[in-house]
């Protein structure tokens, strides 16, 4: 699986978007990008994932460049709560479906 | 989503011991699980690939004889940490994936087991 880089920590305002960025420069033409975060103490908890197209749903949008090399998560309206590690992988969709996890982003929403 | 559960939530052992951590995938059925473990402030770390009936695929540098992964059920799999010694303390996290699904489908996560060895 491609391995993916992302910048060690952030911080946002609350109430502004959050956009994390990710960079997978190897990834291959039948891989997905997935997006999780881990508050602290917790297990990861699925945010989004996508192909090529943007996506979006109630959590946040993901956009992906044209040529599919790195890619965006954007939370639209942080809140404290969104506090977290957030992990960008790279998967396929054959073989054992396992997860890499790289080193992610440490989000820091400040009030 | 999918509910993914670990069973105990924490736990403490004596060094030597043994620990079984469970995790069951509560309504979905899981053909393959996966094991990490978390020490603090780093990332996920995948121990191994536990498939349902047959024996599990470990990661490079994980010893099979002392993490020992049954998956009896499509919606069970047991981790058991031998000789527990304090260096294996850690926080250890399963995930599962709908077998159900397409192959572009998410997987999800338990909310983790704490071990302690004392």
């Amino acid at each position: 699986d491609a391995k993916t880089t992302q910048p060690p920590s952030m911080d946002c305002a609350e109430g502004r978007a959050a956009n994390l960025p990710c960079n997978h420069s190897t990834i291959s033409g039948n891989e997905y990008v997935y997006w999780y975060r881990q508050i602290h103490s917790q297990g990861p908890q699925y945010i989004i994932h996508g192909l090529k197209n943007n996506e979006t749903n109630e959590m946040a949008s993901l956009i992906i460049t044209e040529d599919r090399k790195s890619s965006t998560l954007i939370l639209p309206h942080a809140t404290l709560r969104d506090t977290a590690v957030y992990y960008c992988i790279v998967r396929g969709t054959s073989g054992t479906y396992k997860y890499i996890f790289g080193t992610g982003t440490r989000l820091k929403v400040l009030a | 989503g999918a509910v993914v559960s670990q069973h105990p939530s924490r736990v403490i052992c004596k060094s030597g011991t043994s620990v079984k951590i469970e995790c069951r995938s509560l309504d979905f059925q899981a053909t393959t699980m996966f094991w990490y473990r978390q020490f603090p402030k780093q990332s996920l770390m995948l121990m191994a690939t536990s498939n349902e009936g047959s024996k599990a695929t470990y990661e490079q540098g994980v010893e099979k004889d002392k993490f020992l992964i049954n998956h009896a059920s499509l919606t069970l799999s047991t981790l058991t940490v031998t000789s527990a010694h304090p260096e294996d303390s850690s926080f250890y996290i399963c995930s599962a994936r709908d077998r159900a699904q397409r192959g572009n489908t998410e997987a999800f996560f338990g909310q983790g087991t704490r071990l302690t060895v004392v």
